[in-house]
This record gives C-alpha cells, sequence and structure tokens, in this order.
C-alpha cells in the first residue's frame, strides 16, 4: 500500500525558515517524479515544485523560485522542500504527492498535509 | 500556462448529468489531469491524459478535450460527488491548476 507521510509543519516567523519532510512507503520511491502542492486556507490548490525520480530537473512555481529547494534522498525514501525567507502568503497545507509512472502525468497519491503557518 | 474552469460552482440534483469545462490559455495536447477533493481531505485523481479513467473510479466520471479546451462529466450524480474539482496540466512546467469548481446540493 502506498503512503506519503508528511511533517515539519508548524508555525514560523516571516523570513524564517521551514524544512518539510515527506516519508514514502508501498512502491519503488526511486522510479517516480514526487511533487509539493499547497492550499491556502479556503483556497484552490497550487503545485509548489516537482522532481525527477532521480533527482535531477527540479521545477518551481514562479511564486516560490529562489526560496524554496525540492530534494529526495532515495536512500531513505525521502522527499524534502527547504523553505527560506518564507512569506504570509506561504500559510497552507502542504501536501506531496506521487506522479505517476514514467510517461504518464497526474498525481495519483497524496499525504494527508501539513500545515504550514506564517505569521508574527 | 493558465487554467480557467467554468462554472467556478454549480448546484445539482442527484441523478443529473453534470459537466465541467477547463480552458487552457494555450495548448496543452492531452496533458491534462482531474481531481476531486473534498472537504479536510487530500486530492484524488479521477481522469489523466485527459480522457484516461484512473483505476478504481467510478465510469460514470469521464473526461474529455485535447489542445485548449477539456470536459470532466459525470453521468449521473451521486450523493459522494458532492465535492470541488480541479484540473491540473502538464504540458509544461509549472504545472498549473485550475481555480476549481464546486459542485454542491440543490
Amino acid at each position: 500500500e502506498v503512503q506519503l507521510l508528511e511533517s515539519g509543519g508548524g508555525l514560523e516567523q516571516p523570513g524564517g525558515t521551514l524544512r518539510l519532510s515527506c516519508a514514502a512507503s508501498g512502491f519503488t520511491f526511486s522510479t517516480y517524479g514526487m511533487n509539493w502542492v499547497r492550499q491556502a486556507p479556503g483556497k484552490g490548490l497550487e503545485w509548489v515544485s516537482g522532481i525527477s525520480g532521480g533527482g535531477s530537473a527540479p521545477y518551481y512555481a514562479d511564486s516560490v523560485k529562489g526560496r524554496f529547494t525540492i530534494s529526495r534522498d532515495n536512500s531513505k525514501n525521502m522527499l524534502y522542500l527547504q523553505m527560506n525567507s518564507l512569506r504570509t502568503d506561504d500559510t497552507a497545507i502542504y501536501y506531496c504527492a506521487k506522479k505517476l509512472g514514467p510517461g504518464f502525468y497526474g498525481l495519483d497519491y497524496w499525504g494527508q498535509g501539513t500545515l504550514v503557518t506564517v505569521s508574527s | 500556462i493558465q487554467l480557467t474552469q467554468s462554472p467556478s460552482s454549480l448546484s445539482a440534483s442527484v441523478g443529473d448529468r453534470v459537466t465541467i469545462t477547463c480552458r487552457a490559455s494555450q495548448g496543452i495536447s492531452s496533458y491534462l489531469a482531474w481531481y476531486q477533493q473534498k472537504p479536510g481531505k487530500a486530492p484524488k485523481l479521477l481522469i489523466y491524459a485527459a480522457s484516461t479513467l484512473q483505476s478504481g473510479v467510478p465510469s460514470r466520471f469521464s473526461g474529455s478535450g485535447s489542445g485548449t479546451d477539456f470536459t470532466l462529466t459525470i453521468s449521473s450524480l451521486q450523493p459522494e460527488d458532492f465535492a470541488t474539482y480541479y484540473c491540473q496540466q502538464f504540458n509544461s512546467n509549472p504545472w498549473t491548476f485550475g481555480q476549481g469548481t464546486k459542485v454542491e446540493i440543490k
């Protein structure tokens, strides 16, 4: 059974840093691209970042480019999101999501999310 | 690439046929997925490649379209289908979502 479990959320001040983690199990982690998607309170979904199975070619939304860094450790089946220079509009639930297999495009498994609150 | 869903919300009854539209600001071939999200829950993948039903998703859901115009159709709305639906494009980064369509009970 595929499981994704996010952690690392919490309350942080503007300008601060947080590191989100996503522990994956139930599939061959290194084969699949992984993504972070966020949802501000009462708002829609926003794709944040993605990374290929091998860890190359990370991509970012313009809203986080230069502030957030996605990475993965395939030996530990872990996905990370390093969040620097946090802003109040980064407040959201952050989901990690697994991409369908190579050549297919959709996010087929999602974690339960971790809440990030940026406030002074 | 911007995705515009219409309508933003709709009211429908059980048994109704419901159609949601997603329009892309430029051509995205068939690189489109649809998701369902219920309150307090993570999204669920319904359809990928514009028209391929994800495993385990009821056949009353269907998707169509290519290029810039796409539709999600629920052939006979069931009580468990009341939710918010999102499209997402994978043609080019960033992989943007539509703003969502909330399907409510009439």
